[in-house]
């Protein structure tokens, strides 16, 4: 089963609108992090925003927001007021276990953001 | 520039050639991570050291793949006798162990083996 699973291989969004970005993960680790990075086309993954399995409260980062649902084990990224430099590629990763040794990324989200 | 760098950024080579690809972490983190991603896919786990020590191989890494991470600084992917399919972007990613374990990406190395 794949640990990470992002269904939208395109989106696309007006500027100055949110938009939101779907990640579903699997796990039977009680403790786990969540994190979501951008890929421009350059090609750098950019770490935007992290979220402990813990976390009582969603993570927040300035338009970035984390929306996490742990009993449907999902980890949605919000991006608020978009920006033509949000457009990029956007990958969910997950860490498993207190310190895991490994991180599994989903697919990818391509986002274009239309002016 | 403090953050993750790789070189080269490009590498063209023939099949069967060596090559060798060089990450330089973020100073005071510890751990050291090897990605291979192809187009339309998310990065692949290759390895990972802690400090010089490699604690973890995938699969995915054949024996024409070795890394090494010499005094747990810098570190070394080489690929032997290239094949097409290698072509990919190469990844590196350091980490400061935390609460988080936030991997912080270079800007890769994208080979092309013709």
């Amino acid at each position: 089963a794949q640990k990470i699973t992002q269904t939208q291989p395109g989106m696309f969004v007006q500027e100055k609108e949110a938009v939101t970005l779907d990640c579903t993960y699997d796990t039977s680790d009680p403790s786990y992090g969540l994190f979501w990075y951008k890929q421009p086309s350059s090609g750098e993954m950019i770490f935007l925003i992290y979220q402990g399995s813990y976390d009582q409260q969603n993570a927040t980062e300035g338009r970035y927001s984390l929306n996490f649902q742990k009993a449907r084990k999902s980890a949605n990224l919000v991006i608020s007021a978009s920006q033509l430099g949000d457009s990029a590629m956007y990958f969910c990763a997950m860490r498993e276990g207190h310190t895991g040794n490994q991180f599994y990324f989903g697919t990818g989200t391509s986002l274009t953001v239309i002016p | 520039d403090t953050g993750v760098s790789q070189n080269p950024r490009h590498k063209i080579t023939k099949r069967g050639q060596n090559v060798t690809f060089r990450c330089d972490p973020i100073s005071e983190h510890n751990r050291l991570y090897w990605y291979r991603q192809t187009l339309g896919q998310g990065p692949e786990f290759l390895t990972y050291f802690q400090n010089e020590a490699q604690l973890e191989k995938s699969r995915l890494l054949s024996d024409r793949f070795s890394a090494e991470r010499p005094k747990g600084s810098f570190s070394t992917l080489e690929i032997q006798r290239t094949e097409q399919g290698d072509s990919a972007m190469y990844l590196c990613a350091s980490v400061f162990q935390s609460s988080t374990d936030t991997q912080y990406f270079g800007p890769g190395t994208r080979l092309t083996v013709l």
